[in-house]
């Protein structure tokens, strides 16, 4: 079973920041925390991780409490097309995934 | 272009058939990845295999089977002793061991294969 947890659902306003959280507490020390999101009926799409600094890249910033136990995922000025479902993972977890987020960005 | 090929993209299938779904992958990753999605629910984990010749049991791997004789091939047999098999499945893989910052255990997903039971 999955060891991280997220929020069911969230919605976010277009044009706005969209932050998404994950708790990992069971995350041990040398292990990353990944996102991915799935738009629907498609493969998931890997979107951003980190080990314990904050990351960012051309989709996301990615923010880890200095504990490591949870993160947040950042979409600065989310878009209608970034709905979707979010997963988050830590890779001490053979890649297992849990239910994610499903963000709806509404105009 | 590099990625992972899953084939068929839809399929049908009658009770009691077998069928078996494609994953190949040519990303010269170690590492590759099976799970099941039904709608509205997350991805669950059926196999994975971290190295040729060699494959784990997932959540769920009850009527389900699974071979790695090369290292770009991870086909999936639904048996007819899986329940339920209508559902979207999904075929991954990475590198396998994670390096410092190489970000080794990054998935790269394939399309999905939709299967129907009639």
């Amino acid at each position: 079973d999955a060891k991280t947890t997220q929020p069911p659902s969230m919605d976010c306003a277009e044009g706005r920041a969209a932050n998404l959280p994950c708790n990992h507490s069971t995350i041990s020390g040398n292990e990353y925390v990944y996102w991915y999101r799935q738009i629907h009926s498609q493969g998931p799409q890997y979107i951003i991780h980190g080990l314990k600094n904050n990351e960012t890249n051309e989709m996301a910033s990615l923010i880890i409490t200095e504990d490591r136990k949870s993160s947040t995922l950042i979409l600065p000025h989310a878009t209608l097309r970034d709905t979707a479902v979010y997963y988050c993972i830590d890779s001490n977890n053979d890649m297992r995934f849990g239910a994610g987020t499903r963000l709806t960005v509404k105009p | 272009d590099g990625g992972i090929t899953q084939s068929p993209k839809y399929l049908f299938r009658k009770e009691g058939q077998n069928v078996t779904l494609s994953c190949e992958q040519n990303l010269n990753h170690d590492a590759m990845y099976w799970y099941r999605q039904d709608p509205g629910q997350g991805l669950r984990l059926i196999y994975y295999s971290q190295i040729v010749n060699d494959f784990q049991k997932g959540d769920i791997a009850e009527g389900y089977s699974v071979s790695r004789e090369k290292k770009e091939s991870f086909p999936l047999t639904v048996t007819s002793a899986q329940k339920n098999p209508t559902a979207f499945y999904l075929c991954a893989s990475n590198a396998g061991t994670p390096t410092s910052r190489s970000g080794a255990n990054v998935l790269t997903f394939g399309a999905g294969s939709r299967l129907t039971v009639l």
